[in-house]
């Protein structure tokens, strides 16, 4: 099984590009969420879904769209890349059930924005 | 969501087993108790989960007192494997937002031979 994929895993931008970086789960999850991880800090939570069509804010959102059109999919949008966003992106995909239940973690997407 | 509290750091030795608590005083009624393991440039990982009492698995065992204000992660017999940073997460068990993993710093733990 696949489980959570994203790409790319490493990603170079400059100031005030946009890029989109892809997330997919073959679980048939209904929740799916983009984190961020600073050097020696937690995640913090920028986007979640709760299923296909529906999309909410986490803690830190400014910056970054998202959508999810599909269950599989939920790609995160930098519309216009500062070196604020220089950071480790994980996605993460669980099925119904809340917290009890476990989430499972991409790889992560290794952003610098010089 | 309930906040949480655990030591940023801990140092052990291999064969030694490691205790990690976690404080979480307003924790609610339907709030789990979820751990997750995080090793560098890797996505967390999913170790146990529990309500109250306590659960074991071929990981790992979780201790909840009975008040359920906090809670204890054991690692029988740690190796150099288990060097990590290890978060303790509290949250509502029923989904939508209430759902949301939010993470703290963890505590990284450094396991030496």
């Amino acid at each position: 099984n696949a489980g959570v994929t994203q790409t790319p895993k490493f990603q170079v931008l400059k100031t005030g590009q946009s890029m989109t970086l892809q997330c997919a789960q073959d679980m048939n999850h209904e929740y799916m969420s983009w984190y961020r991880q600073d050097p020696g800090m937690g995640l913090r939570l920028i986007h979640y879904s709760v299923g296909a069509g529906i999309t909410d804010q986490g803690e830190v959102p400014n910056g970054y769209n998202v959508s999810r059109s599909t269950t599989e999919d939920f790609p995160l949008r930098l519309l216009s890349a500062a070196p604020s966003q220089t950071s480790v992106y994980f996605c993460a995909s669980r099925g119904e059930g809340g917290l009890g239940t476990e989430a499972f973690f991409g790889q992560g997407t290794r952003l610098t924005v010089v | 969501l309930a906040k949480t509290t655990q030591p940023i750091s801990m140092d052990s030795y291999e064969g030694q087993e490691v205790n990690i608590t976690c404080s979480h005083n307003n924790i609610a009624t339907n709030d789990y108790i979820t751990w997750y393991q995080q090793f560098p440039s890797q996505g967390p990982r999913f170790i146990i989960q529990g309500y109250k009492t306590k659960v074991t698995n071929e990981v790992a065992s979780l201790f909840i007192p009975a008040d359920r204000k906090s809670s204890t992660l054991s690692l029988p017999r740690v190796s150099l494997s288990d060097t990590a940073v290890y978060y303790c997460l509290v949250g509502d068990a029923y989904g939508g937002s209430q759902g949301n993993l939010i993470f703290g710093k963890g505590t990284k733990l450094s396991v030496k031979p």
